[in-house]
């Protein structure tokens, strides 16, 4: 159980062009989910907090209106970046936590998803 | 959020047992111990959480001093797939837990 998957898991895009990342919890419902962004060699930083239904929470120095949100449903939320420039490319992960919360704070990790922006 | 400190590395071999230690000077009374494994272009792993003394499941222990400043993931046995990075985190379990991730360890097994 409490699977997470990513699609897709590899993308090229040219520089200027959107790319749309989706993330699904597919055997549990997820209220919150988190995008995170990890270039080579580094640790994973926090991106932004999504929760179902409302805006996301972004982390400083994201840019909220280059990397574009969307948990409209219990199951999805999708990272749509936008305007793609070659310092995006890195390995984009987004986690699910099970909810509604009931004390249950383990996140889920989906595979993630390599983005190349040439 | 408590700063973790983790070795940058370390190697070891098949069919030994591995200790990676993890301070945390500055953990608060409410918050928790979480362990991943991350391999590479993959999502992070739980492996084990605790909050003291001494936590087991099917893959580590994780032992946890009085004092709480310090944490030791234990993997018994490890093999050449258990090659990865391993990560500490330190958080306050509460509806707005979040993972702060630090650096990391990388564990190399050689056989």
């Amino acid at each position: 159980g409490a699977v997470v998957s990513q699609h897709p898991s590899r993308v090229i895009c040219k520089s200027g062009t959107s790319v749309k990342i989706e993330c699904r919890s597919l055997d549990f419902q997820a209220t919150t989910m988190f995008w995170y962004r990890q270039f080579p060699k580094q640790s994973l930083m926090l991106m932004a907090t999504s929760n179902e239904g409302s805006k996301a929470t972004y982390e400083q120095g994201v840019e909220k209106d280059k990397f574009l949100i969307n948990h409209a449903s219990l199951t999805l939320s999708t990272l749509t970046v936008t305007s793609a420039h070659p310092e995006d490319s890195s390995f984009y992960i987004c986690s699910a936590r099970e909810g509604p919360f009931q004390g249950n704070y383990e996140q889920y990790f989906g595979p993630g998803t390599r983005l190349t922006v040439t | 959020l408590a700063k973790t400190t983790q070795p940058v590395s370390m190697d070891s071999y098949e069919g030994q047992e591995v200790n990676i230690t993890c301070s945390h000077n500055n953990i608060a009374t409410n918050d928790y111990i979480t362990w991943y494994q991350q391999f590479p272009s993959q999502g992070p792993r739980f492996i084990i959480q605790g909050y003291k003394t001494k936590v087991t499941n099917e893959v580590a222990s994780l032992f946890i001093p009085a004092d709480r400043k310090s944490s030791t993931l234990s993997l018994p046995r490890v093999s050449l797939s258990d090659t990865a990075v391993y990560y500490c985190l330190v958080g306050e379990m509460d509806s707005n837990y979040q993972l702060i991730w630090g650096a990391g360890t990388k564990l190399i097994i050689k056989p």
